[in-house]
């Protein structure tokens, strides 16, 4: 296991059109975590799992947002019927161990026409 | 509420040495972090401080002080590929996610 992966690294969709991204945690990592990155910003909380539980969700993340992580390994970020201000980058996250620092993966950056 | 400050941008010139302040402001306190992130790519782990004093690790340093919601990363020996953001993050409590900072973007300069 060589880190967090995402899947896709790029998604280009139109206005209106739904997205699914996929995050796959390091291995035996039961906590795993969504940010959006903007250009310029740190990145923003959306949404924590820890196993299959969704524990905490952003007041940021609206209800076309939805995030599930099924049997406590990989998670899905669903965005519906996306805005151009969804445009980001999507950062996946897991962490494990007493200090729990976060290793992400590489990202999935959402541009949206 | 939760805040986090830190400098949007410096520049430092090759070989020299840098500090990057943070300061903080957060409802309970469980760790601060660090991270390094380029332009593009993943943020990485730098350090990671949860008692008050200073953490070294080659040419990174990390000091925190709890009691006045302050923290800096200090980088030695400067090197062009420091060009990075470096993410200042704070738990607030237990093990909850990560609030970060905007980052502040270092230049190295020749």
């Amino acid at each position: 296991d060589t880190g967090v992966s995402q899947d896709p690294r790029h998604k280009i969709t139109k206005r209106g059109q739904n997205v699914t991204f996929r995050c796959d945690p390091i291995s035996e990592h039961n906590r795993l975590y969504w940010y959006r990155q903007t250009l310029g910003q740190g990145p923003e909380f959306l949404t924590y799992f820890q196993n299959e539980a969704q524990l905490e969700k952003s007041r940021l993340l609206s209800d076309r947002f939805s995030a599930e992580r099924p049997k406590g390994s990989f998670s899905t970020l669903e965005i519906q019927r996306t805005e151009q201000g969804d445009s980001a980058m999507y950062l996946c996250a897991s962490s494990a161990g007493v200090h729990g620092e976060a290793f992400f993966g590489q990202g999935t950056r959402l541009t949206v026409v | 509420g939760q805040n986090i400050d830190q400098p949007t941008e410096m520049t430092a010139t090759e070989g020299a040495i840098v500090q990057i302040n943070c300061t903080y402001q957060t409802s309970g306190f469980n760790g601060l972090f660090w991270y390094q992130q380029h332009a593009g790519e993943a943020p990485t782990f730098l350090s990671y401080n949860v008692l008050d004093g200073l953490e070294e690790k080659g040419r990174f340093s990390s000091f925190l002080s709890r009691s006045k919601g302050y923290s800096y990363l200090l980088l030695k020996e400067l090197q062009m590929k420091d060009s990075a953001s470096y993410l200042c993050a704070v738990r607030d409590r237990g093990n909850t996610p990560l609030v970060f900072g905007k980052g502040t973007r270092l230049s190295v300069i020749a």
